[in-house]
């Protein structure tokens, strides 16, 4: 059975200061992964798919890796800002296209 | 840009009642899921959906709860008896035609926040 794990389960970092947030996944068989952000009490908001062939995917000060074989995915955010403030989820998607989702991570980023 | 959308946004019910959670997928997408996240737990999967018929179903997903396309445009879920323990936010998510999974993003709406009482 597939499990996605994220840690540290919160982080507080200064403004303007580069980041890395870690996943990591069980079972190497995937077809892609997804980064989401989640602001409290809202939805969930794709940030970046990395399909299993790829290694990296970038989209603006996001940037987000993919080692399969070893079961670890990382979420890079560049010169973070206070909106940056959110819980970032990791996802991984299987057989059936169904996600199975790690808890996520909370940043606060302080002014 | 196209969006999922979620109706109601909250649900407040009695336990045993009957609760439906209605969903708007994008509207070229062919795929489409049900998900939950009980506060400070993980988004866990409840049901995927294809072609009219359930493709895969979670443990979670028993006799008590059902999904629905009635017409070329929503997609529902019910739960038919609620217990406190289905006090959760409800996700729906859909996905496009292409057969390749690697390449497809799930979009998900803003949710169903459902208390049970």
């Amino acid at each position: 059975k597939q499990e996605v794990t994220q840690i540290p389960a919160a982080l507080s970092v200064p403004e303007g200061e580069n980041l890395v947030l870690n996943c990591s996944f069980t079972d190497s068989a995937i077809y892609n992964l997804q980064w989401f952000r989640q602001d409290p009490g809202k939805g969930l908001t794709s940030l970046l798919l990395i399909q299993s062939s790829q290694r990296e995917q970038t989209s603006g000060r996001l940037n987000a890796s993919l080692d399969k074989s070893s079961g670890r995915s990382t979420l890079y955010i560049a010169a973070s800002q206070p909106g940056d403030s959110a819980t970032y989820l990791c996802a991984v998607t299987g057989a059936n296209s169904k996600l199975t989702f790690g808890k996520g991570i909370t940043l606060s980023v302080r002014p | 840009e196209p969006e999922v959308t979620q109706t109601p946004s909250h649900q407040v019910t009695q336990m045993g009642q009957e609760v439906i959670l209605r969903c708007v997928p994008i509207s070229n997408h062919l795929y489409f899921y049900w998900y939950r996240q009980i506060l400070g737990q993980k988004v866990e999967f409840l049901v995927s959906f294809y072609n009219n018929e359930i493709s895969e179903k979670s443990e979670i997903f028993d006799d008590q709860f059902s999904v629905e396309r009635p017409d070329g445009s929503n997609f529902t879920l019910k739960i038919r008896s609620t217990k406190l323990e289905d006090s959760a936010m409800y996700f729906c998510a859909s996905r496009g035609t292409s057969g390749n999974l690697a390449k497809n993003i799930q979009y998900f709406g803003a949710g169903t926040r459902l208390s049970v009482l």
